[in-house]
This record gives C-alpha cells, structure tokens and sequence, in this order.
C-alpha cells in the first residue's frame, strides 16, 4: 500500500479566514490524488481530483475558488478553503492512487487520516 | 448513474456471532470494488479490491466476495475490535475520470463483548 499523511489533524478557525491542508504521500510518487468531505454519519463525497502540474478537476457543485487545490509535487498536494463558513465544517480526507498497469487493471486508493475542521 | 447501496446501515452483532455485510452496485464497466474499513475520526483503511465474480479474499476474520451484482463482506466470529464503519465503493470504466470511487453510506458495525 501507500502511506499518506495529512496536517493539521484538526483545525479551528473564525468564519471568513482560509484554511490550508497538507496531504502528502510519503512512500510513494502520486501524480493523483484526490480529495473528499465527509460529513457526520455520511460517506465520503468526492470534492476533487488533483493532478500533479495540472489544474484540479473538480465535482459538480464544488466551488472551485472557494476550495483551492494545489499539486505542485508529486508527493504534495494543498486544499485552501478560503473564506471558510461554519458550513463548510467538515472531515477533509485525502487519497493517493496506486497502481494502473496497461490493459485495464483498477487503482487501488490509499486514505490519508483526515483532518477536522471547524469553523465558528 | 452510477450507484453503490450497502445494507444494512447498521449491525449490532455479540461477539462470536457470525454475519455479512451486503454491498450491492450498478456501474458501467466495473474495474474493482474495494471495501475498507473507517474508525470514527480516521480516514479509510484499506481491506480488499475484488475484480472479477467469483473472486474471494480474506483477511483474519474478514472474507470478501463478488458477484455480477453485489459484493458481500463476511465476518466471522467476529471481536468487539472489529467494531468500526465498512464501506464498498466501486471504481467504473467507461467514462469515468481515472481512479475515482463511487462509494455508498457504509455499515455500521458494533460487536459487544
């Protein structure tokens, strides 16, 4: 597998400030990552895909100037929540893809240990 | 569209009873399905990837298997450490960005002593 780790593990800020989160693959060089939220009681939904040197593809209904995604290495990439909301409270999860060999083989996704934000 | 369901929402099992975990799907081109297993507060930890029906895995008290329809996770004689969240997600094929998941709302799962 691939280990991932992410910082801060929890984080509280004020409403209106911006956030940045870390995730970092650490054994492994992933050109994709991907991030998730994932609220109280619910699975994870897909915010995003980030693409090492490229811009992220970002999921219907995802605002992509409030989540700012950067993968400016291929062992680092950065989500930026900008102007943070008690509404965007929530688990952050990010992943790393592993695999993808010719001829059709899936991609087996690897979680780093989310972070907490809270927003008052 | 794409769909992952996963029954039941949650299961309460006493130690040593033996149950399964039902994960049923409808994806274009299936690739894999994955099951993990998700402790409050903590990202997914990865158990199994399955490809093909009638592919089996097993992990200690975990065994995992796949049909053309659903996937099911058996857990025997299971422990009150195995207390946790089981998700499926499935990864398509044909049309899908590469890699992504499709996951459903999991199994909550609660073993007493």
């Amino acid at each position: 597998g691939a280990v991932v780790s992410q910082h801060p593990s929890w984080v509280i800020c004020k409403s209106g400030t911006s956030v940045k989160i870390e995730c970092r693959s650490l054994d492994f060089q992933a050109t994709t990552m991907f991030w998730y939220r994932q609220f109280p009681k619910q699975s994870l939904m897909l915010m995003a895909t980030s693409n090492e040197g490229s811009k992220a593809t970002y999921e219907q209904g995802v605002e992509k100037d409030k989540f700012l995604i950067n993968h400016a290495s291929l062992t680092l990439s950065t989500l930026t929540v900008t102007s943070a909301h008690p509404e965007d409270s929530s688990f952050y999860i990010c992943s790393v893809i592993l695999g993808g060999l010719a001829g059709g083989s899936s991609y087996e996704q690897y979680f780093g240990p989310g972070t907490r934000l809270t927003v008052t | 569209e794409d769909q992952v369901t996963q029954s039941p929402e949650a299961l309460r099992l006493q130690e040593g009873e033996s149950s399964s975990l039902n994960c049923s799907y409808t994806v274009s081109g299936l690739r894999g399905l994955f099951w993990y297993r998700q402790d409050p507060g903590k990202g997914p930890e990865f158990l199994f990837t399955l490809y093909s029906a009638g592919e089996e895995k097993e992990k200690e008290r975990l065994k995992a298997t796949l049909t053309k329809k659903e996937s099911f996770l058996h857990i025997t004689a299971p422990k009150p450490e195995d207390s946790a969240t089981y998700l499926c997600a499935v990864q398509a094929g044909r049309g899908s960005t590469l890699g992504r998941l499709y996951f459903g709302r999991g199994t909550q799962l609660t073993v007493w002593p």
